[in-house]
């Protein structure tokens, strides 16, 4: 069964608008959350890497502005975009690490953003 | 910096054969972990199979088989008795510490698989 969960499967929205996506740990704590933007037919690039209780560490030539993450609590991390245009339509998605040893990274099942 | 390269942007194979999908690395840490995920075209992220960098035997996870070798810096993953669904674009991908941890995966640019009858 799916250990993490993502929310919302699909938005469209007009432009100028936010828009929140939810990523859950289903029964386990993650203290670090990571979230991905693919685009069709590439691979998935890592825009951040979301951490419980302090600010999110953003890579390279994504704006932190425009993609607000919060990862307040153990289960728990949001992707806003800020102000959604046409080009930040695309497939986000997030992962999370089951605990232990050698647990691999799990992800969602992805949303994909659709602006107007 | 880490790197990840799939070669072969689409690969072809015959239901119940068995298929390889090619996958390189170039990193400068003693310590890795190597993944394989499965993307169907509805979009989910479907983890394979792992290898740690120090794991002395090949992983294996049912009909997957991951080829890891250390010297030629190569993590092919061996699909075998191919079915209808196993067609799905496949990524490699690479973490820093063998656990994978909390750390960020690198992902090759994918190779698409088509099964056919």
């Amino acid at each position: 069964g799916a250990v993490v969960s993502q929310h919302p499967s699909w938005v469209i929205c007009k432009s100028g608008t936010s828009v929140k996506i939810e990523c859950r740990s289903l029964d386990f704590q993650a203290t670090t959350m990571f979230w991905y933007r693919q685009f069709p037919k590439q691979s998935l690039m890592l825009m951040a890497t979301s951490n419980e209780g302090s600010k999110a560490t953003y890579e390279q030539g994504v704006e932190k502005d425009k993609f607000l993450i919060n990862h307040a609590s153990l289960t728990l991390s949001t992707l806003t975009v800020t102000s959604a245009h046409p080009e930040d339509s695309s497939f986000y998605i997030c992962s999370a690490r089951l605990p232990g040893h050698n647990q691999p990274q799990h992800f969602g099942d992805g949303t994909r953003l659709s602006i107007l | 910096a880490q790197k990840i390269t799939q070669t072969q942007p689409g690969m072809f194979v015959q239901e119940k054969e068995a298929v390889t999908l090619d996958c390189t690395y170039d990193t400068s840490d003693p310590s890795y972990g190597l993944f394989w995920y499965k993307q169907p075209s509805s979009g989910e992220m479907i983890f394979l199979i792992y290898q740690g960098s120090y794991d002395q035997q090949n992983a294996t996870e049912g009909r997957y088989s991951l080829n890891f070798q250390k010297a030629r810096k190569s993590a092919n993953l061996v699909i075998s008795a191919s079915q209808l669904g196993d067609s799905a674009m496949y990524f490699c991908a690479m973490s820093r510490g063998e656990t994978g941890g909390g750390n960020k995966l690198t992902f090759g640019t994918g190779t698409q698989l088509k099964v056919e009858l």
